[in-house]
């Protein structure tokens, strides 16, 4: 598998459930980040979380972080219908290197 | 912190057209990058700029493209000669970790 493979590819909830969307990466990171696009728009900033950590919070959102099987998890609580979007993990070597992004999950929030 | 600008939001080409895409990041980040995403791909790194020098660049990034910085805000990415592949959005960032990054610029090549 590619540096950064989501899964699912795509995922359809009810409003009010929480969605989780898995990252598997291959290489050794500085840091993992999680991005969000809306269709047709710009990536935004979601959350990092450096290697030595293993869960991070802001808001809704919780990530994990597992160096040792080299996967991470986003975990949207309380999903709303502004939540549809594109997720992206990206990974981050050190020395400010280049995010290496994975393939995406489409999320879709059924009102 | 201001966002970043990118211009125009779309462009149509002909084949084997120069097209220059246009970026401003608005900041005094040392760190400027390019990234591309063909529709329903992955979004792919392209180059890095630090400090006014390439700093790192894809194999993508050919003879073809080039990148400038002329004014000390602006931040422009040049293809000499366009092809049909080249088509998808173009993003700039900033940042050094967890980038802000430009709406896209949709370049379509016909």
């Amino acid at each position: 598998s590619q540096q950064g493979e989501e899964d699912p590819q795509a995922l359809s909830i009810q409003e009010g459930e929480n969605a989780t969307m898995n990252c598997s990466y291959k290489t050794s990171i500085n840091n993992l980040q999680w991005y969000r696009q809306n269709s047709g728009r710009g990536l935004v900033h979601l959350i990092l979380i450096r290697s030595n950590e293993r869960e991070k919070h802001s808001g809704r959102l919780r990530v994990t972080l597992d160096t040792s099987k080299k996967s991470s998890s986003l975990l949207i609580t309380a999903s709303r219908a502004a939540d549809t979007a594109s997720y992206f993990c990206a990974t981050q070597g050190f020395g400010n290197e280049k995010l290496t992004f994975g393939t995406g999950t489409r999320l879709t929030i059924i009102p | 912190e201001p966002e970043v600008t990118q211009t125009p939001s779309h462009q149509v080409t002909q084949m084997g057209q120069e097209v220059i895409l246009r970026c401003v990041p608005i900041s005094n980040h040392l760190y400027f990058y390019w990234y591309r995403q063909i529709l329903g791909q992955k979004v792919e790194f392209l180059v890095s700029f630090y400090n006014n020098e390439i700093s790192e660049k894809s194999e993508i990034f050919d003879d073809q493209f080039s990148v400038e910085r002329p004014d000390g805000s602006n931040f422009t990415l040049k293809i000499r000669s366009t092809k049909l592949e080249d088509s998808a959005m173009y993003f700039c960032a900033r940042g050094d970790y967890g980038y802000t990054f430009g709406s896209g610029t949709r370049l379509t090549v016909v």
